[in-house]
């Protein structure tokens, strides 16, 4: 079967970094992307990795080491609007059948 | 910017009662998906769609579930006997193409109210 662990819960501050871990155990892995989600509202797609580095999109970057079924994202110049909920989320049968992780909640303080 | 709707917001039925839920995807996707989330947890998918076939489905998806794309831009979502446990949002997502099946699109939800 397919399971992903995230931190349940992070706190930052308005401006600092973060980073929000994944792990997974999964067969057929072909990629991890992050979702975010704010109360009440749909996943919205935020990346993705299919190979092992880091891909930057704007403040948000993400990485992922396949050896180490390990991938994290990295939010930097945070804002109060960043705090939402994070999944990862693997995918596997030809990206056909994708597999969340139990979600990071990330509050942001001033 | 195109967008996936779904219809209707909230839904609140009987247990045992039939719910159709329903989506239009982005129109020029190929891959749809049906997830639910119950409250306060993760995303759950539960089953897959192209080229009018079920593509993968998980363990959730039963008997009792069933998606059909009716027309040229309706998706929905059929549970025929609804239990309480069914009660959750259910988002109904959309992708381009193959290569681009690992950017989706999720619509707002239907939040299910079994009673």
């Amino acid at each position: 079967g397919q399971s992903l662990e995230q931190p349940s819960e992070v706190t930052a501050v308005e401006g600092a970094i973060v980073q929000i871990n994944c792990t997974y155990q999964t067969s057929g892995f072909y990629g991890l992307s992050w979702y975010q989600q704010h109360d009440g509202g749909a996943p919205t797609f935020l990346s993705y990795n299919a190979l092992d580095g880091l891909e930057e999109t704007g403040r948000f970057s993400s990485f992922l080491s396949r050896s180490d079924s390990y991938g994290y994202l990295l939010l930097q110049e945070l804002q109060m609007k960043d705090s939402a909920s994070y999944f990862c989320a693997v995918y596997s049968g030809g990206y056909q059948k994708v597999t969340f992780g139990t979600g990071t909640k990330l509050q942001v303080i001033p | 910017e195109p967008e996936v709707t779904q219809t209707p917001s909230h839904q609140v039925t009987q247990m045992g009662q039939e719910v159709i839920l329903r989506c239009v995807p982005i129109s020029n996707h190929l891959y749809f998906y049906w997830y639910r989330q119950i409250l306060g947890q993760k995303v759950e998918f539960l089953v897959s769609f192209y080229n009018n076939e079920i593509s993968e489905k998980s363990e959730i998806f039963d008997d009792q579930f069933s998606v059909e794309r009716p027309d040229g831009s309706n998706f929905t979502l059929k549970i025929r006997s609804t239990k309480l446990e069914d009660s959750a949002m259910y988002f109904c997502a959309s992708s381009k193409d193959r290569e681009g099946s690992y950017e989706q699109y999720f619509g707002p939800g239907t939040r299910l109210t079994v009673t």
